[in-house]
Parts: structure tokens; C-alpha cells; sequence
């Protein structure tokens, strides 16, 4: 199994531009997540999906845009860039088993918007 | 107030020595507790879950006190491979999401 993998690995934008960022997990699991993490600080949650066709909203959900049309993929789209979103972005599958859950995260996306 | 918060750090100490850290979360519903591990410029990885009981897995000691709403990870026997920043998780039954401390940076010196 690939696990969950990212693309692009990085990504300059202007102000303005917009883009999607990549996800896909092969281990078919229920749960996907993508969070942001800034310098010095833990992960904030952006977007998350329960399953194919459902999405919610996290912690920091303003500027970005999610679809779960496949238990495989969940791109995360940038409407319009803005130096803020600078970060690096993980994405992150998981699963419960048994009250326990384990969660798995793609290598990232360092972002840098001009 | 956050909803998980942790230790600032950093936390430098010599090889050997047994460290300890702490976190705390808000939301007396939470479910699932676990223990991340972050190296420099990477993807966090799962170090152990935490359970009531308290668990172990090697050096390292997980415990969970539900009453104070409070987990810790214990570090014995630090080796120079710990040095990383180590992450409180926490989530809330069935919501399909995670919230995330800021982390604690541990460097272990020879």
C-alpha cells in the first residue's frame, strides 16, 4: 500500500491564484482529514469527511473547499490565495477499530503564497 | 481557552533522564486520547494510544485521568532518537475529527 500520499510536495502561488491540493489513500478508509500547520503550532483542522458524498467543516474552514466524491480521494481547493494560507498542509486517513483509532498522514504540502 | 493544551517546552535533557509530559483538554465528552510524534518538517506519526487503564509500550508510559480531564506521556531512559515534538490528540466519539495541541519539543543532549 502507497498509504496516503500528497501532491504537489510544494507550491508557490501569487495572491489571487487558486489551486487544489492533492490527496489519496489506498487503504480504504472511512475517515479523511486535511489540517494546516503553522510554524511553532500543532495541526488545525480544515476540512474533514466521514465517507464518500459527506464533509464538515473543522476549525479554520474559511478559504478553502473540499469534495469527497471517492472513499479514495479528497482534494482541497484554494478560492483565491492569500499570504495567510502559507503553511504546510497534511492530509490524514483513519479508522476505528474497536473504540481505537489509528490516523495516518501524507508527507505534506509545504504552501508559500506571495 | 484551548480546547487541548499542552506543555510549551521545550524540553532539553541528557541522555538518560526520564521525562514527562503533560496535557489537558476541555471537552469532558472526548473519547479517544493518543500520543503523536513529530519530526522536523514531517508528517506526525502514531506513538501510542492512551487508554484509562494507563498503558505502556516500552520506555514510553501513557495515562489518561478522565476526572481531571488530563493525559500524560512518560519518557524513560531518553535517547538521542527522542528528540522530536510530541503531540496531545484528542478526539470527541463517532465526529470523525481530531484536535491537536500546539506540541512539546523534547531535545535530548549526550
Amino acid at each position: 500500500n502507497a498509504g496516503v500520499t500528497q501532491t504537489p510536495k510544494f507550491q508557490v502561488l501569487k495572491t489571487g491564484q487558486s489551486m487544489t491540493l492533492q490527496c489519496a489513500q489506498d487503504m480504504n478508509h472511512e475517515y479523511m482529514s486535511w489540517y494546516r500547520q503553522d510554524p511553532g503550532m500543532g495541526l488545525r483542522l480544515i476540512h474533514y469527511s466521514v465517507g464518500a458524498g459527506i464533509t464538515d467543516q473543522g476549525e479554520v474552514p474559511n478559504g478553502y473547499n473540499v469534495s469527497r466524491s471517492t472513499t479514495e480521494d479528497f482534494p482541497l481547493r484554494l478560492l483565491s490565495a492569500a499570504p495567510s494560507q502559507t503553511s504546510v498542509y497534511f492530509c490524514a486517513s483513519s479508522y476505528t477499530s474497536g473504540g481505537a483509532e489509528t490516523q495516518y498522514f501524507g508527507p505534506g504540502t509545504r504552501l508559500l503564497v506571495l | 481557552r484551548k480546547e487541548v493544551e499542552q506543555d510549551p517546552g521545550p524540553f532539553n535533557v541528557p541522555e538518560g533522564a526520564t521525562v514527562a509530559f503533560n496535557c489537558t483538554y476541555s471537552n469532558s465528552a472526548s473519547q479517544s486520547f493518543f500520543w503523536y510524534r513529530q519530526d522536523c518538517r514531517k508528517e506526525p506519526k502514531l506513538l501510542m494510544s492512551v487508554y484509562s487503564s494507563g498503558n505502556e509500550d516500552g520506555r514510553f508510559t501513557a495515562q489518561l485521568n478522565r476526572a481531571s480531564q488530563y493525559i500524560s506521556l512518560l519518557i524513560r531512559d531518553s535517547k538521542l532518537s527522542d528528540s522530536a515534538t510530541y503531540l496531545c490528540v484528542v478526539r470527541l466519539p463517532n465526529a470523525g475529527k481530531s484536535t491537536f495541541g500546539d506540541g512539546t519539543t523534547l531535545t535530548v543532549k549526550p
